[in-house]
């Protein structure tokens, strides 16, 4: 499986935009990029997701690079609700290959 | 609506004892997986149920580790004779079809599981 690399840790203050980066650089031409994110004592949760396009949904945007190597999941106003592990994870596609294989995430503080 | 719950939400076994830990999917979802995460880490693919189907054990650490879905819906995951390391959060995740392209996947809010 194609592999992510994100930050350990990010932070970020309360109402102010925050774009956590993942680089893929051995990525496919269809693998889809898929964001999760976790709340403490939580299950992931679906994000978004994307294969080429830049993508805007009611919880966040996901911009994708030209050469698709890399991405980035914008929260345009954090909340402290946002703080969480942000997974990135590439998900093949046919979907004979139905798993999520995840990393360990970027670690988002957010500060009030 | 119901999302994915999963029972016990904690467990304490001792070393030895065997667990089972119950998944209710979401009404409808086809797909059926079960995470294993340990602390501080990402979730681990254990095993994925395709209706009653188990397509894929690949993840299952050992065969003390055993999962059914008899009926296509419930699912359990049984440890047997418990060890100190299998000690990890067990996430259930379902989503709704398995052909659809990119269907999420929904997780439960894990069983807690400690062994002493």
């Amino acid at each position: 499986d194609a592999k992510t690399t994100q930050p350990n840790s990010m932070e970020s203050n309360e109402e102010e935009p925050v774009h956590l980066p993942c680089n893929h650089s051995t990525i496919s031409g269809t693998d889809y990029i898929h964001w999760y994110r976790q709340l403490p004592s939580q299950g992931p949760e679906y994000v978004i997701h994307g294969l080429t396009s830049n993508v805007n949904n009611r919880m966040a945007s996901l911009a994708i690079a030209e050469d698709r190597k890399s991405s980035t999941l914008i929260l345009h106003r954090a909340t402290l609700r946002d703080a969480a592990v942000y997974y990135c994870i590439l998900r093949p596609n046919p979907l004979n290959n139905y798993k999520l294989t995840f990393g360990k995430g970027t670690l988002l503080t957010v500060n009030p | 609506g119901a999302g994915v719950s999963q029972s016990p939400r904690y467990k304490v076994a001792k070393r030895g004892q065997d667990v089972a830990l119950r998944c209710d999917p979401i009404s409808g979802h086809v797909s059926l997986f079960w995470y294993q995460q340990a602390l501080g880490q990402g979730p681990e693919f254990l095993t994925y149920f395709q209706n009653e189907a188990q397509l894929d054990k690949s993840g299952l650490p050992s065969d003390r580790f055993f999962a059914e879905r008899p009926e296509g819906s419930v699912s359990t995951l049984k440890i047997q004779r418990t060890q100190q390391e299998d000690s990890a959060v067990y996430l259930c995740a379902s989503s709704l079809a398995f052909g659809q392209l990119n269907s999420p996947l929904h997780f439960g809010n894990g069983t807690r599981l400690t062994v002493t």
